[in-house]
């Protein structure tokens, strides 16, 4: 059964840090284009930016609103996904979800930026 | 960014009858490799999305088959045969053909 579990989120203030987690299980990790995704409170989804298999490059892309300011990397040796956000904005907050091939969604975890 | 609209934003439903959300893209859909990469989710209350439809029409293991979809090049539509009391949430249409992938505005569904 593939799982997906995010981890990291809380309250930091505006140019802040922020380092999520995403633990995946249930498929093999190494082979998968993984993949953020938020939903900022009582909004739609947003993408935020994917990161290929190393086998593909393991190239990253991310979204206009967090390019430059967020990292998405891997850790195949621990089957888990990251989200490094550097300088927060509150248009920043929101339920961050890691994803696998757009059919896999974990719970989230709600990052809150704020003073 | 291509732009995803959906109608109606809102669609009051009644148990029992069927009911239908249009999603349209700001360009064609069509993928070079000749696929269409529009994807249907449901987000229930409290919920994380879940994946009903992928390429337009293709259901996703476990989804009931009184969820269809259909369409082609920019316009799409999710049928619900007979709405179920669980089939209460928000819809959303998504686009995976064109980076970066976008989402509809969603479409509350509700009694």
């Amino acid at each position: 059964e593939v799982q997906l579990v995010e981890s990291g989120g809380g309250l930091v203030k505006p140019g802040g840090s922020l380092r999520l987690s995403c633990a995946a299980s249930g498929f093999s990790f190494s082979d998968a284009w993984m993949n953020w995704v938020r939903q900022a409170p009582g909004k739609g989804l947003e993408w935020v930016g994917r990161i290929k298999s190393k086998t593909d490059g393991g190239t990253t892309d991310y979204a206009t609103p967090v390019k430059g300011r967020f990292t998405i990397s891997r850790e195949d040796s621990k089957n888990t996904l990251y989200l490094q956000m550097t300088s927060l904005k509150s248009d920043d907050t929101a339920m961050y979800y890691c994803s696998f091939r757009q059919a896999y969604w974990g719970q989230g975890t709600l990052v809150t930026v704020s003073s | 960014d291509v732009v995803m609209t959906q109608s109606p934003l809102s669609l009051p439903v009644t148990l029992g009858q069927p009911a239908s959300i249009s999603c349209r893209s700001g360009q064609s859909l069509v993928y070079s490799d000749g696929n269409t990469y529009l994807n249907w989710f449901q987000q229930r209350p409290g919920q994380s999305p879940r994946r009903l439809i992928y390429k337009v029409s293709n259901r996703d293991p476990g989804v009931p088959d009184r969820f269809s979809g259909s369409g082609s090049g920019t316009d799409f539509t999710l049928k619900i045969s007979r709405v179920e009391a669980e089939d209460v949430g928000i819809y959303y249409c998504m686009q995976g053909t064109h980076w970066p992938p976008t989402f509809g505005p969603g479409t509350k569904v509700d009694f």
